[in-house]
């Protein structure tokens, strides 16, 4: 199906454990971006991608690792997981030639325990 | 100071009525500003954007935008129970980057 898809839907790990989260996107969109919802504070950013290859720092980016060696895939890792990490995760692409805003993915709610 | 910020909330307003929401940005250079809807543990789906002065409308919603008082709201006429969620303003920075307010709880009443 064409679309934004995350995997896994729901995650719980222990803290220190290394956990990816996957993101694939089906439209050959240029930009893709990960990021986390608190409550309270809203969706921040995480990392960011404006193509294959090229990634970049957003507003928390510490503790997380980004690769995109494909413009359809753009996994998040947590090296050593945190319980402040616990939230819900959104992935997001966007095309640049003719940006209408993000088109999001449907979330990845993860549990450090 | 936060580069988005909205109305605290949560608003309720009863059926058919209009609800208001409200949105300041900092960054005086955005040229894009988006307002996204949220249903419970869902995920964001953009409902209008707006790039210049002046009002939006597309069916029952309204933006307005005023890049003076570097102000965007919303408005949602003839609410409806559907209608029920968390509105967050997003705002274009530099790049392709979008800073989205906290958000604001909307509940209407049957």
């Amino acid at each position: 199906d064409a679309g934004i898809t995350q995997s896994p839907r729901y995650k719980i790990t222990e803290t220190g454990r290394q956990v990816t989260l996957m993101c694939h996107q089906t439209w050959s969109h240029s930009y893709m971006f990960w990021y986390r919802q608190d409550l309270g504070h809203g969706l921040r950013l995480i990392y960011y991608s404006a193509a294959a290859d090229i990634t970049d720092k957003g507003e928390v980016p510490d503790g997380y690792v980004v690769s995109r060696s494909k413009t359809e895939n753009f996994p998040l890792t947590l090296e050593s997981a945190t319980r402040s990490q616990t939230s819900v995760y959104f992935c997001a692409s966007s095309e640049s030639r003719q940006w209408y805003g993000y088109t999001f993915g449907s979330g990845t709610r993860l549990t450090v325990v | 100071q936060k580069e988005v910020e909205q109305n605290s909330g949560p608003l309720s307003v009863p059926e058919g009525a209009i609800a208001s929401l409200n949105c300041t940005y900092s960054d005086r250079g955005s040229q894009s500003f988006f307002w996204y809807r949220q249903y419970s543990g869902k995920s964001p789906e953009l409902i209008m954007s707006i790039y210049s002065n002046g009002d939006k409308e597309d069916g029952r919603f309204t933006a307005q935008l005023n890049k003076a008082s570097q102000y965007v709201s919303l408005l949602i006429r003839d609410s409806q129970p559907s209608d029920s969620a968390t509105y967050l303003c997003a705002v274009k920075t530099n790049d392709y980057k979008l800073s989205f307010g906290a958000g604001t709880t909307v509940t209407v009443r049957a």
